[in-house]
Protein backbone atom coordinates (compact mmCIF):
# COMPACT_ATOMS: atom_id res chain seq x y z
CA UNK A 1 0.00 0.00 0.00
CA UNK A 2 1.31 3.46 -1.01
CA UNK A 3 1.97 4.98 2.25
CA UNK A 4 3.71 9.03 3.36
CA UNK A 5 4.93 9.55 7.43
CA UNK A 6 6.21 12.13 8.55
CA UNK A 7 8.22 12.76 11.66
CA UNK A 8 8.65 14.46 13.87
CA UNK A 9 4.62 15.16 14.66
CA UNK A 10 6.19 18.46 16.51
CA UNK A 11 9.10 20.06 16.63
CA UNK A 12 10.08 23.13 18.89
CA UNK A 13 13.05 24.89 18.40
CA UNK A 14 14.85 27.82 19.29
CA UNK A 15 15.61 30.64 16.93
CA UNK A 16 18.88 29.63 15.28
CA UNK A 17 19.13 26.28 16.36
CA UNK A 18 19.15 24.24 12.92
CA UNK A 19 17.29 20.76 12.58
CA UNK A 20 15.59 18.40 10.17
CA UNK A 21 12.19 17.11 9.45
CA UNK A 22 11.76 13.92 8.12
CA UNK A 23 9.79 12.12 5.21
CA UNK A 24 9.28 8.48 4.83
CA UNK A 25 7.32 6.76 2.35
CA UNK A 26 6.58 3.47 0.25
CA UNK A 27 5.35 3.73 -2.93
CA UNK A 28 5.04 1.29 -6.46
CA UNK A 29 6.97 3.78 -8.32
CA UNK A 30 8.03 7.29 -7.53
CA UNK A 31 6.87 10.00 -9.72
CA UNK A 32 7.74 12.98 -7.71
CA UNK A 33 8.15 14.44 -4.03
CA UNK A 34 6.64 17.75 -2.93
CA UNK A 35 7.27 19.91 0.04
CA UNK A 36 4.76 22.44 1.05
CA UNK A 37 4.32 24.97 3.89
CA UNK A 38 0.93 25.69 5.34
CA UNK A 39 0.47 28.97 7.58
CA UNK A 40 -2.63 28.21 10.13
CA UNK A 41 -6.01 29.08 8.11
CA UNK A 42 -4.20 28.88 4.57
CA UNK A 43 -4.10 26.69 1.65
CA UNK A 44 -0.62 24.60 1.62
CA UNK A 45 2.18 26.94 -0.24
CA UNK A 46 4.39 24.94 -2.70
CA UNK A 47 7.87 24.79 -2.05
CA UNK A 48 9.95 21.96 -3.66
CA UNK A 49 9.81 19.15 -6.48
CA UNK A 50 12.56 15.98 -5.99
CA UNK A 51 12.44 13.31 -8.68
CA UNK A 52 15.49 11.05 -7.96
CA UNK A 53 17.68 9.79 -4.62
CA UNK A 54 20.64 12.11 -4.53
CA UNK A 55 18.98 15.19 -5.90
CA UNK A 56 18.50 18.51 -3.68
CA UNK A 57 16.70 21.78 -4.26
CA UNK A 58 17.34 25.07 -1.95
CA UNK A 59 14.86 27.89 -1.07
CA UNK A 60 16.54 30.39 1.62
CA UNK A 61 16.78 28.67 5.31
CA UNK A 62 15.09 25.21 3.87
CA UNK A 63 16.98 22.56 1.57
CA UNK A 64 15.40 19.21 0.96
CA UNK A 65 16.97 16.13 -0.01
CA UNK A 66 15.72 12.96 -1.17
CA UNK A 67 16.84 8.81 -1.16
CA UNK A 68 15.27 6.25 -2.08
CA UNK A 69 12.82 5.77 0.97
CA UNK A 70 12.75 9.32 2.45
CA UNK A 71 13.23 12.64 2.11
CA UNK A 72 14.83 15.75 4.27
CA UNK A 73 13.68 18.96 4.83
CA UNK A 74 16.66 20.40 6.70
CA UNK A 75 16.33 24.06 7.86
CA UNK A 76 19.15 26.12 8.91
CA UNK A 77 19.40 29.13 11.43
CA UNK A 78 15.30 28.96 11.58
CA UNK A 79 13.52 32.20 12.23
CA UNK A 80 10.28 32.80 13.53
CA UNK A 81 8.64 32.88 10.24
CA UNK A 82 9.35 29.79 9.45
CA UNK A 83 6.85 28.61 11.75
CA UNK A 84 4.29 26.97 10.06
CA UNK A 85 3.19 22.90 9.54
CA UNK A 86 5.28 21.25 6.85
CA UNK A 87 3.97 18.88 4.38
CA UNK A 88 4.88 16.03 2.26
CA UNK A 89 3.48 14.39 -0.62
CA UNK A 90 4.46 11.90 -2.87
CA UNK A 91 3.12 11.25 -6.73
CA UNK A 92 2.23 7.66 -6.97
CA UNK A 93 1.15 7.30 -10.13
CA UNK A 94 -0.12 9.90 -13.02
CA UNK A 95 -3.02 11.19 -11.20
CA UNK A 96 -2.65 9.92 -7.42
CA UNK A 97 -0.35 12.22 -5.17
CA UNK A 98 -0.33 11.11 -1.54
CA UNK A 99 -0.06 13.57 1.29
CA UNK A 100 1.87 12.90 4.39
CA UNK A 101 0.01 14.31 7.99
CA UNK A 102 2.72 17.13 8.00
CA UNK A 103 4.93 18.17 11.30
CA UNK A 104 3.60 21.38 12.79
CA UNK A 105 7.19 23.68 13.37
CA UNK A 106 7.10 26.06 15.98
CA UNK A 107 10.41 28.62 16.03
CA UNK A 108 10.87 29.91 19.48
CA UNK A 109 12.76 34.06 19.61
CA UNK B 1 -0.24 33.05 -6.62
CA UNK B 2 -2.45 30.64 -8.73
CA UNK B 3 -5.49 32.28 -9.09
CA UNK B 4 -7.72 30.11 -6.89
CA UNK B 5 -10.55 31.80 -5.17
CA UNK B 6 -12.69 29.30 -2.82
CA UNK B 7 -16.15 30.06 -1.81
CA UNK B 8 -17.80 30.44 0.76
CA UNK B 9 -14.28 30.37 2.77
CA UNK B 10 -16.80 29.83 6.15
CA UNK B 11 -19.75 27.57 6.67
CA UNK B 12 -22.10 26.75 9.05
CA UNK B 13 -25.16 24.06 8.01
CA UNK B 14 -27.60 21.13 9.45
CA UNK B 15 -26.96 17.74 9.32
CA UNK B 16 -29.73 16.62 6.29
CA UNK B 17 -29.20 19.76 4.02
CA UNK B 18 -27.25 20.14 0.72
CA UNK B 19 -24.20 22.54 0.42
CA UNK B 20 -22.46 23.26 -2.58
CA UNK B 21 -18.68 24.54 -2.52
CA UNK B 22 -17.25 26.60 -5.75
CA UNK B 23 -13.48 26.92 -6.44
CA UNK B 24 -12.55 29.15 -8.86
CA UNK B 25 -9.24 29.89 -11.15
CA UNK B 26 -8.30 32.11 -13.33
CA UNK B 27 -5.58 30.69 -15.83
CA UNK B 28 -7.10 28.55 -17.39
CA UNK B 29 -5.76 25.26 -16.20
CA UNK B 30 -6.98 21.55 -17.21
CA UNK B 31 -6.79 19.97 -13.49
CA UNK B 32 -8.59 20.62 -10.69
CA UNK B 33 -8.78 18.71 -7.20
CA UNK B 34 -11.02 18.88 -4.39
CA UNK B 35 -9.01 17.51 -1.05
CA UNK B 36 -10.56 17.92 2.61
CA UNK B 37 -8.15 18.37 5.63
CA UNK B 38 -8.82 16.42 8.98
CA UNK B 39 -5.98 16.50 11.85
CA UNK B 40 -3.98 13.54 12.03
CA UNK B 41 -5.32 12.43 8.40
CA UNK B 42 -3.74 15.09 5.94
CA UNK B 43 -4.75 16.11 2.58
CA UNK B 44 -6.86 13.37 1.72
CA UNK B 45 -8.53 13.56 -2.32
CA UNK B 46 -12.25 13.54 -3.13
CA UNK B 47 -12.71 14.07 -6.93
CA UNK B 48 -10.72 15.23 -9.32
CA UNK B 49 -11.68 16.88 -12.82
CA UNK B 50 -9.47 16.76 -15.89
CA UNK B 51 -11.68 18.78 -18.24
CA UNK B 52 -14.72 20.33 -18.93
CA UNK B 53 -17.39 17.68 -17.94
CA UNK B 54 -14.56 15.17 -17.14
CA UNK B 55 -14.06 14.06 -13.65
CA UNK B 56 -13.31 10.93 -11.58
CA UNK B 57 -13.27 9.75 -8.00
CA UNK B 58 -10.40 10.16 -5.51
CA UNK B 59 -10.16 8.06 -2.44
CA UNK B 60 -13.36 10.30 0.06
CA UNK B 61 -15.63 10.00 -2.79
CA UNK B 62 -18.88 8.93 -0.90
CA UNK B 63 -21.40 11.56 -0.23
CA UNK B 64 -19.40 13.90 -2.31
CA UNK B 65 -20.49 14.94 -5.80
CA UNK B 66 -18.72 17.42 -8.59
CA UNK B 67 -19.39 19.47 -11.72
CA UNK B 68 -17.21 20.85 -14.34
CA UNK B 69 -19.23 22.80 -16.84
CA UNK B 70 -16.67 25.81 -17.52
CA UNK B 71 -12.65 25.21 -17.51
CA UNK B 72 -12.48 27.97 -14.45
CA UNK B 73 -15.42 26.89 -12.29
CA UNK B 74 -15.06 23.50 -10.18
CA UNK B 75 -17.85 22.61 -7.96
CA UNK B 76 -17.83 20.10 -4.59
CA UNK B 77 -21.51 19.24 -3.66
CA UNK B 78 -22.56 17.59 -0.54
CA UNK B 79 -25.95 16.13 -1.34
CA UNK B 80 -26.50 15.55 2.60
CA UNK B 81 -24.69 16.68 4.80
CA UNK B 82 -23.33 14.97 7.62
CA UNK B 83 -21.61 15.92 10.77
CA UNK B 84 -17.94 13.50 9.55
CA UNK B 85 -18.17 15.73 6.59
CA UNK B 86 -17.26 18.51 9.12
CA UNK B 87 -13.66 19.90 7.33
CA UNK B 88 -11.80 22.05 6.15
CA UNK B 89 -12.04 21.68 1.87
CA UNK B 90 -9.11 22.97 -0.21
CA UNK B 91 -9.30 23.40 -4.40
CA UNK B 92 -6.00 23.33 -5.96
CA UNK B 93 -4.51 23.03 -9.87
CA UNK B 94 -2.37 22.03 -11.63
CA UNK B 95 -0.39 23.48 -14.57
CA UNK B 96 -0.14 22.12 -17.78
CA UNK B 97 3.33 20.49 -18.95
CA UNK B 98 3.72 23.65 -21.28
CA UNK B 99 4.37 25.83 -17.86
CA UNK B 100 7.35 23.47 -17.08
CA UNK B 101 5.83 22.65 -13.98
CA UNK B 102 3.56 19.71 -14.75
CA UNK B 103 3.16 17.65 -11.38
CA UNK B 104 3.36 20.42 -8.72
CA UNK B 105 -0.52 21.15 -7.02
CA UNK B 106 -1.25 24.83 -6.03
CA UNK B 107 -3.71 25.14 -4.02
CA UNK B 108 -6.91 27.70 -3.10
CA UNK B 109 -7.50 29.18 0.83
CA UNK B 110 -9.80 26.78 1.99
CA UNK B 111 -13.63 26.80 3.17
CA UNK B 112 -14.07 25.73 6.59
CA UNK B 113 -17.29 23.72 6.86
CA UNK B 114 -19.31 22.62 9.96
CA UNK B 115 -21.81 20.32 9.92
CA UNK B 116 -23.93 20.65 12.89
Amino acid sequence: EDQVTQSPEALRLQEGESSSLNCSYTVSGLRGLFWYRQDPGKGPEFLFTLYSAGEEKEKERLKATLTKKESFLHITAPKPEDSATYLCAVKASYDKVIFGPGTSLSVIP
Amino acid sequence: DAGITQSPRHKVTETGTPVTLRCHQTENHRYMYWYRQDPGHGLRLIHYSYGVKDTDKGEVSDGYSVSRSKTEDFLLTLESATSSQTSVYFCAIRRGITSGSSNEQFFGPGTRLTVL
